[in-house]
């Protein structure tokens, strides 16, 4: 079974620190994406980055930069210089083949991301 | 380019009322998919489509029905309303996988359902 782990509930941080967010998955398969998604108050989700599998370089987006480390089986969010905008859900996400043949995403539990001034 | 758009915003419905909940997506994506987001459970996947006239079960698919009659549209209804389906529902539409380098899903705004 596939599955995505969060381990940090909150995040608490200041105003243009670095902040890393926590993100493990577990699969058998060897073809999958690793996604982040941010989720502000306001409710909407935005995808921030992804990561293949067989990409051997780690994704990054502008201040996004995604730690892959696949024999770990880890996929941390690293934000940069953090602003008071960051404040958010944090998701992370992967992409698999479901049974039926046809791919899904599935999400850990998020990380509240908390950027103080 | 308006993405996916969800209706309603806000539901409010009383156990045993059927309601429909509408997405539509403007990216001739050929899947679509429904969410809904419990606290503390992320994201669960109740139903899918990978094309007009195809859905199939996700993870949490009992109290739901789906149909997709065109590449556009994919509503979720909910047939007998139970308090345990208050949450809020997301619509998501993705590329076909290997369609795109960044085969990220869509997401609409959400509908946040209350049943009483």
């Amino acid at each position: 079974a596939q599955k995505i782990t969060q381990t940090q509930p909150g995040m608490f941080v200041q105003e243009k620190e670095a902040v890393t967010l926590d993100c493990t998955y577990d699969t058998s398969d060897q073809s999958y994406g690793l996604f982040w998604y941010k989720q502000p108050s306001s409710g909407e989700m935005i995808f921030l980055i992804y990561q293949g599998s067989y990409d051997e370089q780690n994704a990054t987006e502008g201040r996004y930069s995604l730690n892959f480390q696949k024999a770990r089986k880890s996929a941390n969010l690293v934000i940069s210089a953090s602003q008071l905008g960051d404040s958010a859900m944090y998701f992370c996400a992967m992409r698999y083949i479901m049974n039926s043949g046809y791919s899904t995403l599935t999400f850990g539990k998020g990380t509240m991301l908390l950027v103080s001034p | 380019n308006a993405g996916v758009t969800q209706t309603p915003k806000f539901q409010v419905l009383k156990t045993g009322q059927s309601m429909t909940l509408q997405c539509a997506q403007d990216m001739n994506h050929e899947y679509m998919s429904w969410y809904r987001q419990d606290p503390g459970m992320g994201l669960r996947l109740i139903h899918y489509s990978v094309g007009a006239g195809i859905t199939d079960q996700g993870e949490v698919p009992n109290g739901y029905n789906v149909s997709r009659s065109t590449t556009e549209d994919f509503p979720l209804r909910l047939l007998s309303a139970a308090p345990s389906q208050t949450s809020v529902y997301f619509c998501a539409s993705s590329p076909p996988k290997g369609g795109s380098r960044l085969p990220e899903a869509f997401f609409g705004q959400g509908t946040r359902l209350t049943v009483v």
